[in-house]
Formats: structure tokens, C-alpha cells, sequence
């Protein structure tokens, strides 16, 4: 069985400071990684996804993610944050036509 | 403009009262799933489709119907709604089974009293 963890349901952060968004997954076959970001109001929108090859995923609005297979981990960053990055944002993996999404973590950008 | 169509945005309904949140797609994907979105509990798959008449539950089916008779629709049915079906409502799509990531409606936002 698949399942996902984000270790933050929020994370609060001063503008322009890094930002780090945790992810863990446990599943017993090769998977694919997501992050999906919710802006108020609206629905879910694709920001990066890892599929093979490369380990370090570039995204959409400067965002990067790292999958470290030891680790089970897919943490999401960016180097400075602006205000528009305030949102939900959620890991998501999928395997063999089941994905499963984690609790979300809530970014909160202070000037 | 690719997109995923969800109607009505938002709905206030009587317990027990029948009805049908639509979704359309556009873009000729073969798999539409329907989630449900609660605070903390992110969202939980409730049935999808892997292409026309072929539909399966999800994580969370009691109390929910669809069906796939067109390509592009993917209606989700509520016959008898409860107050535990109070929620927000995303259709989303894919190309096949979600690997390559899923496109989202905007959401339905349901209320039963």
C-alpha cells in the first residue's frame, strides 16, 4: 500500500527567505512524484512531477524538487518566496493507476 | 483553452434531496477521477473512470454514483446527500491513469442541510 506524508500543515515565512516544503511516501513499488499547488479559491494546479531520470525536478514560479530514493523523499523548495506563493500545496503519488495525496501544507508568506 | 468544467460551483441542498455535480473535459483524456477535499485530510479519491463505461471505486465510494457514457463527462450523483457529504468537490483528468499529472476543475463547494 501507498501512502504519503507532509510533515507541515503549515509553514509560515518571512518574503524572500528559502522555503522548504517536506514530503515522505512509503510504497512497496517504482512510483511517480508530485507537487500540486491550490491557490485560494480555486483548484489544484500541476507544479512539478517526477517521472525518471534526473533526481532534481525544475517547476513552474521557481520551485524545485529533489527525489531521494533512500530517503522516500520529495521535498520541494524555492530560494526566495514572493508573496503569490501563499497556497496550499500538496505532495502526490502514483502507481499502477492509484494516486494517493498527501494532508497538504499551507505556505504563509509575511512581508 | 484545455480545460476541466465543473457545475455548479457552488450548491446549498436538503438532506436527501438528488442531485448531479457535472464535469466536462476537454481534451480527449481517457481518465477522469472525482476527489473530495476536507481540512486535514487532503483529498481522498471517491470513484474514477479509465475510459468510456469503465468506472471504479476509490477510497471513498459510499454514497456516491457516476457514470462515463461519453468521453468528455464524468457526472458525479449524489441520490440521497447527507451532512457528512459537505464539501469541496474537484473532477480532474488525465491523459492515462494520472502519471503524467492530473488537470483540475475549479471545484464544487456543497452544502447539505
Amino acid at each position: 500500500a501507498q501512502s504519503v506524508t507532509q510533515l507541515d500543515s503549515q509553514v509560515p515565512v518571512f518574503e524572500e527567505a528559502p522555503v522548504e516544503l517536506r514530503c515522505n511516501y512509503s510504497s512497496s513499488v517504482s512510483v511517480y512524484l508530485f507537487w500540486y499547488v491550490q491557490y485560494p479559491n480555486q483548484g489544484l494546479q500541476l507544479l512539478l512531477k517526477y517521472l525518471s531520470g534526473s533526481t532534481l525536478v525544475k517547476g513552474i514560479n521557481g520551485f524545485e524538487a529533489e527525489f531521494n530514493k533512500s530517503q522516500t523523499s520529495f521535498h520541494l523548495r524555492k530560494p526566495s518566496v514572493h508573496i503569490s506563493d501563499t497556497a496550499e500545496y500538496f505532495c502526490a503519488v502514483s502507481s499502477a493507476s492509484k494516486i494517493i495525496f498527501g494532508s497538504g501544507t499551507r505556505l504563509s508568506i509575511r512581508p | 483553452e484545455a480545460q476541466v468544467t465543473q457545475n455548479p460551483r457552488y450548491l446549498i441542498t436538503v438532506t436527501g434531496k438528488k442531485l448531479t455535480v457535472t464535469c466536462s473535459q476537454n481534451m480527449n483524456h481517457e481518465y477522469m477521477s472525482w476527489y473530495r477535499q476536507d481540512p486535514g485530510l487532503g483529498l481522498r479519491q471517491i470513484y474514477y473512470s479509465m475510459n468510456v463505461e469503465v468506472t471504479d471505486k476509490g477510497d471513498v465510494p459510499e454514497g456516491y454514483k457516476v457514470s462515463r457514457k461519453e468521453k468528455r463527462n464524468f457526472p458525479l450523483i449524489l441520490e440521497s446527500p447527507s451532512p457528512n457529504q459537505t464539501s469541496l468537490y474537484f473532477c480532474a483528468s488525465s491523459l492515462r491513469d494520472g502519471v503524467y499529472g492530473y488537470t483540475f476543475g475549479s471545484g464544487t463547494r456543497l452544502t447539505v442541510v
